[in-house]
């Protein structure tokens, strides 16, 4: 059974960098067809979806956030990290890592998902 | 890219069915078979309910289905459930290679 977990601090200062780490088991972020995913929730608010990273290294983020946002692959360590710059209030949220599958025929987020971390951006 | 759109919220009956639609674009939801439903419950993280417009993964109660008509994809659930009182997401996949989602719906049961 694939597992995924967050980890970071929870509390981020206005204009610094917020950072993230997701580690996986029971899978490999080195396996091909799957993109791994980070996604954020601002309280009370709907979901948006950050970017993702293949194990190739390439990644793909939201144009809303392509300039803030750098996501990287440790496959000795089967971890994937969200680094996301000059950060402010609007940016507090719950972060979740998340794994997505597409062939030819299929592509979606799948049911694995972390179980989510709240990062505050606050002076 | 703009979120996918969906109704801020819908209510039904115990065994009634209720319907939530997902408008997005030919560059979205209209362009590929690769929308999916979510349902999340205060403090979870979503669950994924139905992939690639109309398939269910397993465990998935056959209550749920999903369908889609040109830019507009749809999630009904049949004979209500209290259990299913959440709030509803959509995704599609897009012409950018990118996830999009809808700005999700609040599904009330009476």
């Amino acid at each position: 059974q694939v597992q995924l977990q967050e980890s970071g601090p929870g509390l981020v200062k206005p204009s610094e960098t917020l950072s993230l780490t997701c580690t996986v088991s029971g899978g490999s972020v080195s396996s091909g067809s799957y993109y791994w995913s980070w996604i954020r929730q601002p309280p009370g608010k709907g979901l948006e979806w950050i970017g993702y990273i293949y194990y190739t290294g390439s990644t793909n983020s939201n144009p809303s956030l392509k300039s803030r946002v750098t996501i990287s692959v440790d496959t000795s360590k089967n971890q994937f990290s969200l680094k996301l710059n000059s950060v402010t209030a609007a940016d507090t949220a719950v972060y979740y890592c998340a794994r997505a599958y597409c062939s030819r025929t299929s592509c979606y987020l799948e049911d694995y998902w972390g179980q989510g971390t709240l990062v505050t951006v606050s002076s | 890219q703009s979120a996918l759109t969906q109704p801020a919220s819908v209510s039904g009956s115990p065994g009634q069915s209720i319907t939530i639609s997902c408008t997005g674009t030919g560059s979205d939801v209209g362009g590929y078979n690769y929308v999916s439903w979510y349902q999340q419950h205060p403090g979870k993280a979503p669950k994924l309910m139905i992939y690639d417009v109309s398939k269910r993964p397993s465990g998935v109660s056959n209550r749920f289905s999903g369908s889609k008509s040109g830019n507009t994809a749809s999630l009904t659930i049949s004979g209500l459930q209290a259990e299913d009182e959440a709030d509803y997401y959509c995704s599609s996949y897009t012409s950018s290679n990118t996830w999009v989602f809808g700005g999700g719906t609040k599904l009330t049961v009476l």
